[in-house]
C-alpha cells in the first residue's frame, strides 16, 4: 500500500525557515518523482515544486523559486521542502504527492497524496 | 503561465442528476488534463488523468473528454458521496496549474 507521511509543519514568523518532510512507503521510490502541492485555508489547490526520481532535476512555481528548495534521499525513501523567507502568503496545508510521468502518453498526473503538513506564518 | 478557468464555480444538484463541469485552458494542452475530487478535511483524489482516462477504483459514473483547449468531467449519476470540490489540473508546462475549482453541493 502506497503512503505518504507529511510532517515539520508549524508556525513560523515572516522571514522565518521551515523544512517540511514527505516519507514515502509502499512503492519503489527512486523510480518517481515527487511533488508538492498547497492550499491556502479555504482556497484551492497550488503546485509547488517537483523534484526527479534521481534528485537532479527540480521545478519550481514562480512564487517560491530562490526561496524554496526541493530535495530527496532515496536510502530513507524521503522528500523534504526547504522553505526560507517565509511570507504570510505561504500559510497553506502542505501536500506531498506521487507523480507519474508517460510522456508517450500524454500522462502527467499525480496519483497518491499524503495527508499534508500545516505551515503558518504569523507574527 | 496556463491559465486554467473552471465553470462553473459552484453548483447545486440532486442524487441522480447528471452534472458537468467545464475548464478551459488558456492556450492549448493537448490531452494533459487531470481531475481531482476533494472533500473537506481529506486530501485530493486523482478521478481522471490524460483527459479521459479513469483511475483505477474509480467508479465508471465518472468521465472525462476534451483535448486542446476545452475539457468536460462528466458525472452520470450523482451518488452522495460525490459531494465535493473537483478541481482541474494541466501537466503540459512545467509549471503544473490547477482550475479554481468547482463545489458540488446537495440541492
Amino acid at each position: 500500500e502506497v503512503q505518504l507521511v507529511e510532517s515539520g509543519g508549524d508556525l513560523v514568523p515572516p522571514g522565518g525557515s521551515l523544512r517540511l518532510s514527505c516519507v514515502a512507503s509502499g512503492f519503489t521510490f527512486n523510480t518517481y518523482a515527487m511533488t508538492w502541492v498547497r492550499q491556502a485555508p479555504g482556497k484551492g489547490l497550488e503546485w509547488v515544486s517537483v523534484i526527479s526520481g534521481s534528485g537532479d532535476d527540480a521545478k519550481y512555481a514562480d512564487s517560491v523559486k530562490g526561496r524554496f528548495t526541493i530535495s530527496r534521499d532515496n536510502s530513507t525513501n524521503t522528500v523534504w521542502l526547504q522553505m526560507n523567507s517565509l511570507r504570510a502568503e505561504d500559510t497553506a496545508l502542505y501536500y506531498c504527492a506521487r507523480r507519474i510521468q508517460k510522456w508517450s502518453k500524454r500522462e502527467d498526473y499525480f496519483d497518491y497524496w499524503g495527508q499534508g503538513t500545516l505551515v503558518t506564518v504569523s507574527s | 503561465d496556463i491559465q486554467m478557468t473552471q465553470s462553473p464555480s459552484s453548483l447545486s444538484a440532486s442524487v441522480g442528476d447528471r452534472v458537468t463541469i467545464t475548464c478551459r485552458a488558456s492556450e492549448t494542452i493537448s490531452r494533459y488534463l487531470n481531475w481531482y475530487q476533494q472533500k473537506p478535511g481529506k486530501a485530493p483524489k486523482l478521478l481522471i488523468y490524460a483527459a479521459s482516462s479513469v483511475q483505477s477504483g474509480v467508479p465508471l459514473r465518472f468521465s472525462g473528454s476534451g483535448s486542446g483547449t476545452d475539457f468536460t468531467l462528466t458525472i452520470s449519476s450523482l451518488q452522495p458521496e460525490d459531494f465535493a470540490t473537483y478541481y482541474c489540473q494541466q501537466s503540459y508546462s512545467t509549471q503544473k496549474t490547477f482550475g479554481q475549482g468547482t463545489k458540488l453541493e446537495i440541492k
